[in-house]
């Protein structure tokens, strides 16, 4: 069964800070892999999808990528924000169904003013 | 489009009374979610849908769960009797084609007394 990883739980960083977010699963034969954002209280909002043919996907500050030989993915923010704090999740999906997505537990950042 | 609605965003109730959940999905999205979050478990996937009619259901947990999608822009999830365990936020999301860009609702926060 695939397992996703997401370390630290948690991280704190002040403002205008670049951090980088982990993200782990343990069968490399993934079909995409999914950044979402939780905000408390909501939903989660997609942020990036990555094809497992590509290595990198950028949107405004994040740039996500993927090395699916060694089983990671990382979601880099370029000079974070309060407005940054949020749980962070990663997903992955093995295989073309639908009921073959994993989510990780989360990181849960916060940007300090 | 005004994203996956779900109602109620919040539900006390008591342990032995039904509960319904409900979502209405984006508008040409093929493929309806149900999932389940805790602390403890994370995101778990109940059941999925794809054109009204139900694929999998190996993720509900017990018979008190059922959930129905009469037409493409209407699902419930029922539990009944509800216990104090099934305590959680339950999400709905939906897709166009899966394993594609997943967009969630804000959730519905259930508390069982």
């Amino acid at each position: 069964k695939q397992e996703v990883t997401q370390i630290p739980a948690a991280l704190s960083v002040p403002e205008g800070e670049n951090l980088v977010l982990n993200c782990s699963f343990t069968d490399s034969a993934i079909y995409n892999l999914q950044w979402f954002r939780q905000d408390p209280g909501k939903g989660l909002t997609s942020l990036l999808l990555i094809q497992s043919s590509q290595r990198e996907q950028t949107s405004g500050r994040l740039n996500a990528s993927l090395d699916k030989s060694s089983g990671r993915s990382t979601l880099y923010i370029a000079a974070s924000q309060p407005g940054d704090s949020a749980t962070y999740l990663c997903a992955v999906t093995r295989g073309t169904g639908a009921n073959n997505l994993f989510f990780g537990t989360g990181t849960r950042l916060t940007v300090i003013p | 489009d005004a994203g996956v609605i779900q109602s109620p965003r919040h539900e006390v109730t008591e342990m032995g009374q039904e509960v319904t959940l409900r979502c209405k999905p984006i508008s040409g999205h093929d493929y309806l979610f149900w999932y389940r979050q805790t602390m403890m478990r994370g995101l778990e996937l109940l059941i999925y849908f794809n054109n009204n009619v139900p694929i999998d259901d190996s993720g509900m947990p017990e018979d008190r769960f059922s959930a129905k999608m009469p037409n493409a822009s209407f699902s419930t999830l029922k539990i009944q009797p509800s216990e104090p365990r099934d305590s959680a936020v339950y999400f709905c999301a939906s897709s166009k084609l899966p394993p594609g860009e997943l967009f969630f609702g804000e959730g519905s926060r259930l508390t069982v007394l």
